[in-house]
């Protein structure tokens, strides 16, 4: 189905271990975020990237690593999850330069025991 | 990082009522934009403001770009039982947006 998906939907991992959040578009859109949502502080940037290969961090960008070999994918990974990583994770992408046109995917609900 | 406060936190309201929330901000932004998020879901962006002053409308829903570039509002009008979820207002500096902790709104049939 075109649009934009996330796997896996639901994570439980323990502390210490990596783990890595899927996200794929399919609509060649050249940015794309990742953002982490928490009770009281709203979305919150991780990293973004501008096109394959070029990424950058965003507001809360500790912990965590990205990459950017192919347009369709941005991987999200937590090299070594902490139980404040807890939390629901967006992938968005957008085609115009700057995104204002974000488009979500469905969120991965992440648990670090 | 750039904080926004949006208010109200909550509301609950009987259908049929209108519905006005805001967001405030520290810093300038060169875009507002308002979303939508349902339970479970992602958020889908409502309307977007780019110039100051700018007053936009989406069906029952307007939002306006304030003058000083640091606040906004959402008006929704004769609320239906579909309009509940949360609402968060966003801002855009540069490729970076801000987001606002999300007003829940509760429609009561």
């Amino acid at each position: 189905d075109a649009g934009i998906t996330q796997s896996p939907r639901y994570k439980i991992t323990e502390t210490g271990r990596q783990v890595t959040l899927m996200c794929h578009q399919t609509w060649s859109h050249s940015y794309m975020f990742w953002y982490r949502q928490d009770l009281g502080h709203g979305l919150r940037l991780i990293y973004y990237s501008a096109a394959a290969d070029i990424t950058d961090k965003g507001e809360v960008p500790d912990g965590y690593v990205v990459s950017r070999s192919k347009t369709e994918n941005f991987p999200l990974t937590l090299e070594s999850a902490t139980r404040s990583q807890t939390s629901v994770y967006f992938c968005a992408s957008s085609a115009l330069a700057g995104g204002n046109e974000q488009f979500f995917g469905p969120g991965t609900r992440l648990t670090v025991l | 990082g750039q904080q926004l406060n949006q208010s109200p936190q909550s509301m609950f309201i009987q259908e049929g009522e209108d519905v006005s929330m805001n967001c405030t901000s520290s810093s300038i932004f060169n875009t507002w934009l308002w979303y939508k998020q349902d339970p479970g879901e992602g958020p889908v962006l409502l309307i977007a403001l780019y110039k100051a002053g700018e007053l936009t409308s989406n069906g029952r829903l307007t939002a306006q770009f304030g003058i000083t570039r640091k606040d906004s509002f959402l008006n929704i009008s004769a609320s239906i039982p579909s309009d509940v979820g949360i609402y968060f207002c966003a801002g855009r500096v540069g490729n970076q947006f801000y987001f606002g902790t999300g007003t829940s709104l509760t429609v009561i049939p």
